[in-house]
């Protein structure tokens, strides 16, 4: 089974706080990817990369940052953490090119006070 | 990029009923298009995929049809049960100018299933 594990389900952080959400996929996939859920907005991609050390830009990924050091983890950096960054953030991972299923972590939901 | 709309936002059906969910895609050069069912507390997960040259799949009580002249698809649910009550999601996906593949996210269908 496919597994993806994020390195925490809660966290709460303070404003101006710099944060790292960490993210490992245990199936040698080449994608990875960061997505913010909030309510009624669905899944917002803020992040990709499709190999190590190569990233994208998603949809919203103002005040964010990544970093693809290895090929099965991928780290999301909020720089300077604030109020409108509390959300649940998912991981998802996928095979190779041409689409394909992703496969979700948990989720941390993060809250910014 | 990529815009995918879905409706309806929330949807009660009687168990027993069809529920039937709706998404159009913007992009024409969009080729796959997955459905995820999201249980409270976990991550999406896949329940049925369906591709760009086929217009019809099924898998036991779901089914999904896709158009693509119209630039929508559905997601069929019959016979439902209560643990078919959850928050479903289309997605439909989009190649980024680097050509890496990715998925965009409908704002997803809370389910209710009503005994």
């Amino acid at each position: 089974d496919v597994k993806v594990t994020q390195s925490s389900r809660y966290l709460v952080k303070r404003t101006g706080e710099k944060v790292f959400l960490e993210c490992v996929q245990d199936m040698d996939h080449e994608n990875m990817f960061w997505y913010r859920q909030d309510p009624g907005l669905g899944l917002r991609l803020i992040y990709f990369s499709y190999d190590v050390k190569m990233k994208e830009k998603g949809d919203i990924p103002e005040g964010y940052s990544v970093s693809r050091e290895k090929k099965e983890r991928f780290s999301l950096i909020l720089e300077s953490a604030s109020t409108n960054q509390t959300s649940m953030y998912l991981c998802a991972s996928s095979y190779g090119a041409g689409g394909g299923e992703q496969y979700f972590g948990p989720g941390t939901r993060l809250t910014v006070t | 990029g990529e815009n995918v709309e879905q409706h309806p936002s929330t949807l009660s059906v009687q168990e027993g009923d069809s529920a039937v969910i709706k998404c159009t895609y913007s992009d024409s050069a969009s080729n796959y298009f997955p459905w995820y069912k999201q249980e409270l507390g976990k991550g999406p997960q896949l329940i049925i995929d369906i591709r760009s040259n086929v217009g019809e799949k099924k898998d036991q009580r779901i089914a999904v049809t896709l158009n693509k002249t119209a630039k929508h698809f559905s997601l069929h649910i019959t016979e439902t049960q209560p643990e078919d009550s959850a928050v479903y999601f289309c997605a439909a996906s989009f190649r980024s100018g680097g050509g890496a593949d990715g998925l965009t996210f409908g704002k997803g269908t809370h389910l209710i299933i009503q005994p």
